[in-house]
């Protein structure tokens, strides 16, 4: 049972470059996130799937797109990356959406943007 | 859009002390109210939580209480240990899970 897992751990990207980020739970929750976390700072939620087949904005959506292939994986996508988006992303998830929750995170991708 | 004030932004305490973080939200259908633990280069972890029926409840060092009225919540830390020194974040929401700022905990020796 590995949990919730991110690839890559790191990633160093020039400015208008896209890359996907990729992350994967084995635990069935129902539910998944991605935050990003700057320096010294707090998590702040980009998207989020509350079940398979749906994905919702969070608070910082611009600049990111998501996927929920299958009630697994969860992938984030820049498109285009811009100095702004070097940050930590960490990938979490629920089994439901509502009651007792407990998150479960990932490693975290470390991605800097030049 | 729904807020999440979590204060103070950063709290130093000596070996020893009471750490007291607040978490004050508007939302009242809210009915979960957890707190998570993040050490540098981790991500978070679920410390402790309550629910609204109950307005205490007590972990080992760790105590969570709940004060409906004034929709706040607290994290208190007894006889607080530098092993505590870590990064503490409220959270809020119903799918849309929301977290509040953090407080960065340093316990000193």
């Amino acid at each position: 049972n590995a949990g919730v897992t991110q690839t890559p751990k790191f990633q160093v990207l020039k400015t208008g470059q896209s890359m996907t980020l990729q992350c994967a739970q084995d635990m069935n929750h129902n539910s998944m996130y991605w935050y990003r976390q700057d320096p010294g700072m707090g998590l702040r939620l980009i998207y989020y799937s509350a079940s398979e087949g749906t994905t919702d904005k969070g608070e910082v959506p611009n600049g990111y797109n998501v996927s929920r292939l299958n009630k697994r994986e969860f992938s984030l996508r820049l498109e285009s990356a811009a100095p702004s988006q070097t940050s930590v992303y960490f990938c979490a998830s629920i089994r439901g959406g509502q009651g007792a929750y407990e998150q479960y995170f990932g490693p975290g991708t470390r991605l800097t943007v030049t | 859009q729904q807020q999440v004030k979590q204060s103070p932004q950063s709290l130093i305490v000596q070996k020893g002390g009471i750490s007291i973080i607040n978490c004050a939200y508007e939302n009242t259908a809210f009915d979960y109210f957890p707190w998570y633990q993040q050490f540098p280069g981790k991500g978070p972890a679920l410390l402790i939580a309550i629910r609204p029926d109950v307005s205490e409840k007590k972990e080992g060092r760790f105590t969570i209480s709940f004060n409906k009225s004034a929709k706040q919540f607290s994290l208190h830390i007894m006889d607080s240990q530098p092993g505590d020194s870590a990064t503490y974040f409220c959270l809020l929401g119903y799918n849309k899970l929301i977290f509040g700022a953090g407080t960065r905990l340093a316990v000193h020796p």
